[in-house]
C-alpha cells in the first residue's frame, strides 16, 4: 500500500449536482496532484497543489476546483456535473527532497454521473 | 507540447513469452522524466520506474527491463518470461523537468494467458 487514501471509493451523482472528493497524502509529502481517467484512456492532469497553493492546472474548466489543507490533504470539487465527468479520479502525493523523489497514487474515486 | 504515444492498444501473450510495450514521447524540454506505471483491475496506479533524460542507461529489475533511446524518443518496456499476474494496463508517462505533473499515454492492455 502507498499510504495515499481517497474517499469515497464510488459515487453516483446526477447531472447538475456538485461533488467533493478527498485525498489524504502520504506522510511527509507536500504536493498533491489530481488526475481524471476516463474509461479506456490514460489519466489527465487536472491540477496540482503545493503547500496549500495551486501550482499548475491542466485543460479543465473552472468548475473543477481544489483545496489543500495544512496537513497536505486535499479536496477536488466539481460543480455543475456533466455526463462526461464520469471517470476515475486519482490523486497522487509526491515529495522531492534533493535527489530523492517519491510519488504515489491513491486507489481512486470512481464517479458516475447520470 | 508534450505528448506520449503508446501505439499498442492491446497485447495478448501466452505465459513465459517475452513481451515489449512501446512508448514514444514528444517534448521540447531538455530536462524531463519518463515513467512506467502498471494499473491492475483494482485501478490503483503502481509505480514501476522513473528515468531522467540525462540517463540513457538501460535498466533491469528482475523480469522487467527498460530501453531508453533519446535518438528515437522512445522508452520501451520489456517483460521477460511473462506471468499471468503481469496482466494489467501499462502506462508510459512524461514529466516536464521538476514539475511533478505527468502526461500519460493511452495505455497498453496486456493479457497473459496461462
Amino acid at each position: 500500500e502507498t499510504g495515499v487514501t481517497q474517499s469515497p471509493t464510488h459515487l453516483i451523482k446526477t447531472r447538475g449536482q456538485q461533488v467533493t472528493l478527498r485525498c489524504s497524502s502520504q506522510s511527509g509529502h507536500n504536493t498533491v496532484s489530481w488526475y481524471q481517467q476516463a474509461l479506456g484512456q490514460g489519466p489527465q492532469f487536472i491540477f496540482q497543489y503545493y503547500r496549500e497553493e495551486e501550482n499548475g492546472r491542466g485543460n479543465f474548466p473552472p468548475r473543477f476546483s481544489g483545496l489543500q489543507f495544512p496537513n497536505y490533504s486535499s479536496e477536488l470539487n466539481v460543480n455543475a456535473l456533466e455526463l462526461d465527468d464520469s471517470a476515475l479520479y486519482l490523486c497522487a502525493s509526491s515529495s522531492r527532497t534533493g535527489k530523492t523523489y517519491e510519488q504515489y497514487f491513491g486507489p481512486g474515486t470512481r464517479l458516475t454521473v447520470t | 507540447a508534450q505528448k506520449v504515444t503508446q501505439a499498442q492498444t492491446e497485447i495478448s501473450v501466452v505465459e513465459k513469452e517475452d513481451v515489449t510495450l512501446d512508448c514514444v514521447y514528444e517534448t521540447r524540454d531538455t530536462t524531463y522524466y519518463l515513467f512506467w506505471y502498471k494499473q491492475p483491475p483494482s485501478g490503483e496506479l503502481v509505480f514501476l520506474i522513473r528515468r531522467n533524460s540525462f540517463d540513457e542507461q538501460n535498466e533491469i529489475s528482475g523480469r522487467y527491463s527498460w530501453n531508453f533511446q533519446k535518438s528515437t524518443s522512445s522508452f520501451n518496456f520489456t517483460i521477460t518470461a511473462s506471468q499471468v499476474v503481469d496482466s494489467a494496463v501499462y502506462f508510459c508517462a512524461l514529466e516536464q523537468g521538476g514539475s511533478e505533473k505527468l502526461v500519460f499515454g493511452k495505455g497498453t492492455k496486456l493479457t497473459v494467458n496461462p
